[in-house]
């Protein structure tokens, strides 16, 4: 089974600061792992995926992750914040036997000008 | 390009009334997914097809939930005598197969029931 837990429910940075965002893992198999973003009044959309090809992952809009099977840990992170990302962002669990993935709580990130 | 589109975007209903939500999915794309999203929270499962067969539901909260894709496209999500607990956004996705690939979410159905 598959579970993941997001630390924050709320993170607010300053524009042009470093954002990070939590998120851990637990899987009993090789996880597929995915951050989506999900911009007010908008559907989610995805930003990246990690499926064990590289450990760094890079997405959209400056985004990336890093998968730590160590830590179990797949946090999200962008060296400078832009007002534009303000929004929600869930990061989810799937594995390849899986027929669902399983969402975080989700974290809101807003940006102070 | 047309992406995934839901309706309607808003329901109101008295308690105790069935209600019927759509989900038009990306042409082409042979998965499709239920969410029930409640405010403040991530999306939670509720069923999964593939084609137009339906292959986890485990999600659904009760048997008053029921989803059909009875041509492998088109899907609608079926409540019936809702409940105020039932209250929540209903997303869809669809993705081109299966569940580890990029899934594309419609806009969702609020539902509210009074």
């Amino acid at each position: 089974a598959q579970s993941v837990t997001q630390l924050g429910s709320h993170v607010s940075v300053s524009e042009g600061a470093l954002v990070l965002l939590r998120c851990n893992y637990s899987s009993s198999v090789p996880p597929y792992l995915f951050w989506y973003v999900q911009y007010p009044n908008q559907g989610l959309q995805l930003l990246l995926k990690y499926t064990s090809a590289a450990t760094l992952v890079k997405g959209i809009n400056g985004f990336e992750a890093e998968f730590k099977k160590s830590e179990t840990s797949f946090h999200l992170t962008k060296p400078s914040a832009h007002m534009s990302d303000a929004a929600e962002y869930f990061c989810a669990v799937t594995a390849s036997s899986a027929s669902k993935i399983i969402f975080g709580s989700g974290t809101r990130l807003s940006i102070r000008p | 390009g047309a992406g995934v589109s839901q309706s309607p975007r808003y329901k109101v209903a008295k308690r105790g009334q069935d209600v019927a939500l759509r989900c038009d999915p990306i042409s082409g794309h042979v998965s499709l997914f239920w969410y029930q999203q409640a405010l403040g929270q991530g999306p939670e499962f509720l069923t999964y097809f593939q084609n137009e067969a339906q292959l986890d539901k485990s999600g659904l909260p009760s048997d008053r939930f029921f989803a059909e894709r009875p041509e492998g496209s088109v899907s609608t999500l079926k409540i019936q005598r809702t409940q105020q607990e039932d209250s929540a956004v209903y997303l869809c996705a669809s993705s081109i197969a299966g569940v580890n690939n990029e899934q594309f979410f419609g806009p969702g159905t609020r539902l509210t029931v009074l």
